[in-house]
């Protein structure tokens, strides 16, 4: 199977502009989270999609959004860059079954790395 | 905040078993333990987990206290490839229905010297 993939790998953007990544889970999972990583503050969790809905979201302001298409598929989008935003970008995928605590294990890509300036 | 405690840093031989602590003293009886690990320049990798019972696999060993207040990893015969940062987690449970959510530390720096 092939793993999860992530477009683009590197990012170079300006203070205010915005930016979106792109996501290809692996084939049958329907659940695919997103999670920033900076030296600072470790890994945190953005927000979780499964089956086109936002089923978690972590404590990210409301420049950070995301979607899912029917094929699983996920973006995310951040408006209004600032130089803070500047990150190692994860996405994860599982299979995200309802009720099914063991199916929570994710599996991730190799991370977009974005360069706010 | 990170609901798990781990050291910062730990060394190992290799081919030696490397054993690597976790704290998780306010874990929740349906809050499950899981271990991923980062090799440098790559997204994270799963390991293990566990609920209460030792949990082993083609990777490693996971061994939870029978309080499940602190686990254990255990990669049995270390490689120099199995450096990396490796994370503990609890899966959180937030208030309501079924959403969970990953709580990440700062993890353990585990070096295999030669």
């Amino acid at each position: 199977k092939a793993g999860v993939t992530q477009t683009p790998r590197y990012l170079i953007k300006t203070r205010g502009q915005q930016v979106t990544l792109s996501c290809s889970p692996i084939s049958g999972h329907r659940s695919v989270s997103w999670y920033q990583q900076t030296p600072g503050q470790g890994l945190q969790f953005l927000f979780e999609y499964f089956s086109e809905t936002q089923r978690n979201k972590g404590n990210f302001p409301g420049r950070f959004s995301g979607r899912q298409f029917s094929n699983s598929r996920s973006e995310m989008n951040v408006s209004t860059l600032e130089l803070g935003d500047s990150a190692l970008y994860l996405c994860a995928s599982s299979l995200g079954a309802v009720g099914g605590l063991s199916s929570y294990e994710q599996y991730f890509g190799p991370g977009t790395r974005l360069t706010v300036t | 905040d990170a609901k798990t405690t781990q050291p910062t840093s730990m060394d190992c031989a290799e081919g030696r078993a490397a054993n690597l602590p976790c704290n998780h003293s306010t874990i929740s009886g349906n809050e499950y333990v899981y271990w991923y690990r980062q090799i440098h320049s790559q997204g994270p990798q799963y390991i293990i987990h566990g609920l209460k019972n030792n949990e082993t696999n083609e990777m490693a060993s996971l061994i939870i206290t029978e309080d499940r207040k602190s686990s254990t990893l255990i990669l049995p015969h270390a490689t120099l490839r199995d450096t990396a940062v490796y994370y503990c987690i609890v899966r959180v449970s937030l208030e309501m229905d079924s959403n969970y959510q990953l709580i990440w530390g700062a993890g353990t720096k585990l070096i295999i010297k030669p």
